[in-house]
């Protein structure tokens, strides 16, 4: 069983859409979540950060960590076609030499004009 | 932008050859994290450092190394490349990477092709 799943899509939604991305895990010693949005060919750039359980709002963007069924998800409200990309969920543990990112595969998302 | 630069932008190698490369990170971070990228394996990490002393290694295979200098860039060496090192080679920097927050800022990439 690989420690992060994500659903790698494709996603196909039309402009103004509510997205909902997801990953689950199996490690519980994951503390740190985020969601990297990452167009084709480029660099992963971080939308969301979040340490353990919780909801956190930025913008159109809210995440959510339930560390007791290992779940977070990534809602996008009114979509844009600019937010087509492939969003990945990564996750790491906390301290000393446990900051390595373990990422999910990534879902691709289209969002239709 | 984020801030991390990587060059070269691309690279077009034979197999057996040895390539390096850099990394910057962003002004005031002192991890580097290198990762890579493959279609079949995603976004895997290799190795990291902090301050000029590796802290963490990944599944990093022995053909490849990595180093950070006094003034924090970095470079990722790899050598006796296989068509199989073909992929995306990402660098990422935090502010820390041993306590306190772990956000971490990746670089546009080097992508790697061995002939």
């Amino acid at each position: 069983q690989k420690e992060v799943e994500q659903d790698p899509g494709p996603l196909s939604v039309p402009e103004g859409a509510i997205v909902s991305l997801n990953c689950t895990y199996s490690n519980s010693a994951f503390q740190y979540f985020m969601w990297y949005r990452q167009y084709s060919r480029k660099g992963p750039e971080l939308l969301m950060y979040t340490y353990s359980s919780g909801n956190k709002e930025d913008g159109r963007f809210t995440a959510q960590v339930d560390k007791s069924s290992k779940y977070i998800s990534l809602f996008i409200r009114d979509s844009q076609p600019s937010d087509s990309a492939t969003y990945l969920c990564a996750m790491s543990k906390s301290g000393g030499s446990n900051y390595k990112l373990t990422f999910g595969k990534g879902t691709l998302l289209t969002v239709n004009p | 932008d984020s801030g991390v630069t990587q060059t070269p932008k691309h690279l077009i190698t034979a197999t057996g050859q040895r390539v390096t490369l850099r990394c910057s990170p962003r002004s005031g971070d002192l991890s580097v994290y290198w990762y890579q990228q493959s279609l079949d394996q995603g976004l895997q990490f290799l190795i990291q450092y902090y301050n000029g002393e590796e802290r963490a290694k990944g599944n990093i295979l022995e053909r490849f190394s990595a180093q950070q200098f006094p003034d924090l860039h970095s470079e990722l060496n790899l050598s006796s490349l296989e068509l199989g090192d073909s992929a995306l080679y990402f660098c990422a920097s935090s502010a820390s990477g041993t306590s306190g927050t772990n956000e971490q800022f990746f670089g546009p990439g080097t992508r790697l092709t061995v002939l």
